[in-house]
């Protein structure tokens, strides 16, 4: 059974780039595709993007311009990066298995965007 | 983008309720439509995918129906485990959430 965590910083500056990582556990990373998605009280659930194992990478087109998703096939890791972050970009982030369909989730990460 | 929107936002119901949630998408969007059951403090959890299908080791009083812009999920029988909040989403075109049905406790 999959298992997803996530792991980066909890709080981040206004205008910097938020980083985190998303340890799988249970399953390789090849051959499947690998989503973020986030939740705020003030946009709800959002998905982000996903990455399948083969680089291909699509993206929510209100967020394409900061964020770029990638993955480290020898850590059996992907990554999320959202460029230029505000305080709209505080949410609890969370990384899940499928492109645009989840049925196994991390247990999110809360990340904060403040000076 | 394709809008989601769920009714009621907060539904009472009691153990042994049977519990219908909405929800209409702007445009039709086929079948593409899943159901997730979120606890305070949790990931959300897929129940229904392809408007109807159940998730495996989804209990089978949870059911899910509908095509183009409406859909429905139905909990036959309300259990103390089932008070959450319910999303809908859809997956036709990119990927959007409804804004959630919390499910309390009468």
């Amino acid at each position: 059974q999959v298992r997803l965590q996530e792991s980066g910083p909890g709080v981040v500056r206004p205008s910097e780039t938020l980083s985190l990582t998303c340890t799988v556990s249970g399953g390789s990373v090849s051959g499947y595709y690998w989503s973020w998605l986030r939740q705020s009280p003030w946009r709800g659930l959002e998905w982000i993007g996903y990455i399948y194992y083969t680089g291909y990478t699509n993206y929510n087109p209100s967020l394409k311009s900061r964020v770029a998703i990638s993955e480290d096939t020898s850590k059996n890791q992907f990554s999320l990066k959202l460029s230029s972050v505000t305080a709209a970009d505080t949410a609890i982030y969370y990384c899940a298995t499928g492109e645009l369909l989840h049925d196994t989730w991390g247990p999110g990460i809360m990340v904060t965007v403040s000076s | 983008d394709i809008q989601m929107t769920q009714s009621p936002s907060t539904l009472s119901a009691s153990v042994g309720d049977r519990v219908t949630i909405t929800c209409r998408a702007s445009q039709s969007i086929s079948d593409w439509l899943a159901w997730y059951q979120q606890k305070p403090g949790q990931a959300p959890k897929l129940l229904i995918y392809k408007a109807s299908g159940l998730e495996s080791g989804v209990p089978s009083r949870f059911s899910g129906s509908g095509s183009g812009t409406e859909f429905t999920l139905t909990i036959t029988s309300l259990q103390p485990d089932d008070f959450a909040t319910y999303y809908c989403q859809q997956y036709s075109s990119y990927s959007t959430f409804g804004q959630g049905t919390k499910v309390e406790i009468k």
